[in-house]
């Protein structure tokens, strides 16, 4: 698997924007980007994925860069219950002689921590 | 639509006991995955499976078998429990990514698993 480079933590204020970064340099033309987040003491959950266009959902923004070898992650209003671990995660979209690829790695993450 | 459940919630083993952490989706989803995580650590990947009869190792099989016998069941199996099992483990199905799915990964609470 591709993989991605994250900052250990950042911080926020509670109402304002918050840019995850995540880079990729050696991302493949068929992997899509995925974040996922952690709250404490739970499991991951789904954010957002892209592919080459940039993404908007009810959750977040998914901003991809030209290139594709790096992303970011927007929160548009940071909320006390956005804080958590955010995983930036390669996955690969490509089938290998009819059998899709099934592993996911994730990487340490960013810790984001929001004060109110 | 109860998603990805798992049982136990917690449970405290001995060195040596055997037990089987259970995980079961009603997504309908091909694939199924078992990780593990650590205090303060990202997710490792144990075992996957692409679908019933299929399985395949992740970073850190050692210890742990698994079987699926049917598309919504993926169990875990821990032989001879010892003290570095101690771990949250956490079980995801997802579809594979094919057919223009991205295939994001639907996570169950976890299994906080003690072993003394």
């Amino acid at each position: 698997d591709a993989k991605t480079t994250q900052p250990n933590s950042m911080e926020s204020n509670e109402e304002e924007p918050v840019h995850l970064p995540c880079n990729h340099s050696t991302i493949s033309g068929t992997d899509y980007i995925h974040w996922y987040r952690q709250l404490p003491s739970q499991g991951p959950e789904y954010v957002i994925h892209g592919l080459t266009s940039n993404v908007n959902n009810r959750m977040a923004s998914l901003a991809i860069a030209e290139d594709r070898k790096s992303s970011t992650l927007i929160l548009h209003r940071a909320t006390l219950r956005d804080a958590a671990v955010y995983y930036c995660i390669l996955r690969d979209s490509q089938n290998a002689g009819g059998t899709s690829y099934g592993k996911l790695t994730f990487g340490q993450g960013t810790i984001l921590t929001v004060h109110p | 639509n109860a998603g990805v459940t798992q049982t136990p919630k917690f449970r405290i083993l001995k060195i040596g006991q055997s037990m089987t952490l259970q995980c079961t989706q009603d997504m309908n989803h091909n694939y199924m995955y078992w990780y593990r995580q650590d205090p303060g650590m990202g997710l490792k990947l144990i075992y996957y499976s692409v679908g019933a009869g299929i399985t395949d190792k992740g970073e850190v099989p050692n210890g742990y078998n698994v079987s699926r016998s049917t598309t919504e069941d993926f169990p875990l199996r821990l032989e001879l429990a010892a003290p570095s099992q101690t771990s949250v483990y956490f079980c995801a199905s997802s579809y594979p990514t094919d057919r223009g799915r991205a295939g994001e990964l639907f996570f169950g609470e976890g299994s906080r698993l003690t072993v003394l």
